[in-house]
């Protein structure tokens, strides 16, 4: 599987927008970009994911590199419930019916929100 | 709820025990997925179910470690005869779809396990 490197934590102030970097040169062609998240005590949690173009939802923005080969999560303002692990992952290709999306976990970034 | 639930949240056993370990996924979810969570880690990938059927069990680390989910609901994990480096949580998600790299992964709040 395709790796990501993400820093191994990051802050914030609350309110401000949050930048969460995340290389993965070795992308392939038909890798999807994923983010998931988990907060203390609880299981990860579906942020936000994408191909190509950037995306944005009522959580976040997901922009992308052109070349695909890095990928940014934008939090626009956070909050000190956004205090979290991310993580970056990359949903490997399903064809044939032999394959089924995998999700792989790395070390994530560890997001400190400060009041 | 309507999540995925899983239960107990909490079991202590003592090295040799068998646990077991239940996971309620999201009526109708035909994907389910078990991870293993150590402190301070990332989940870690143990056994992919697309209903009944069990297409991936590579990350089971050992022989004592064994799921099913007979009936593609409910799925169990057992862990035989436990030992020290089983302590975790063990984490269960279900997914709708099956062979799709862009559904969404439900996941529950875990089963911490701790042996002592």
């Amino acid at each position: 599987d395709a790796k990501t490197t993400q820093p191994n934590s990051m802050e914030s102030n609350e309110e401000e927008p949050v930048h969460l970097p995340c290389n993965h040169s070795t992308i392939s062609g038909t890798d999807y970009i994923h983010w998931y998240r988990q907060l203390p005590s609880q299981g990860p949690e579906y942020v936000i994911h994408g191909l190509t173009s950037n995306v944005n939802n009522r959580m976040a923005s997901l922009a992308i590199a052109e070349d695909r080969k890095s990928s940014t999560l934008i939090l626009h303002r956070a909050t000190l419930r956004d205090a979290a692990v991310y993580y970056c992952i990359l949903r490997p290709r399903v064809a044939g019916g032999t394959s089924y999306g995998k999700l792989t976990f790395g070390q994530g970034t560890i997001l400190t929100v400060h009041p | 709820g309507a999540g995925v639930s899983q239960s107990p949240r909490y079991k202590v056993a003592k090295r040799g025990q068998d646990v077991a370990l239940r996971c309620d996924p999201i009526s109708g979810h035909v994907s389910l997925f078990w991870y293993q969570q150590a402190l301070g880690q990332g989940p870690e990938f143990l056994t992919y179910f697309q209903n009944e059927a069990q297409l991936d069990k590579s990350g089971l680390p050992s022989d004592r470690f064994f799921a099913e989910r007979p009936e593609g609901s409910v799925s169990t994990l057992k862990i035989q005869r436990t030992q020290q480096e089983d302590s975790a949580v063990y984490l269960c998600a279900s997914s709708l779809l099956a062979h799709a790299n862009t559904g969404e992964l439900f996941f529950g709040e875990g089963s911490r396990l701790t042996v002592l």
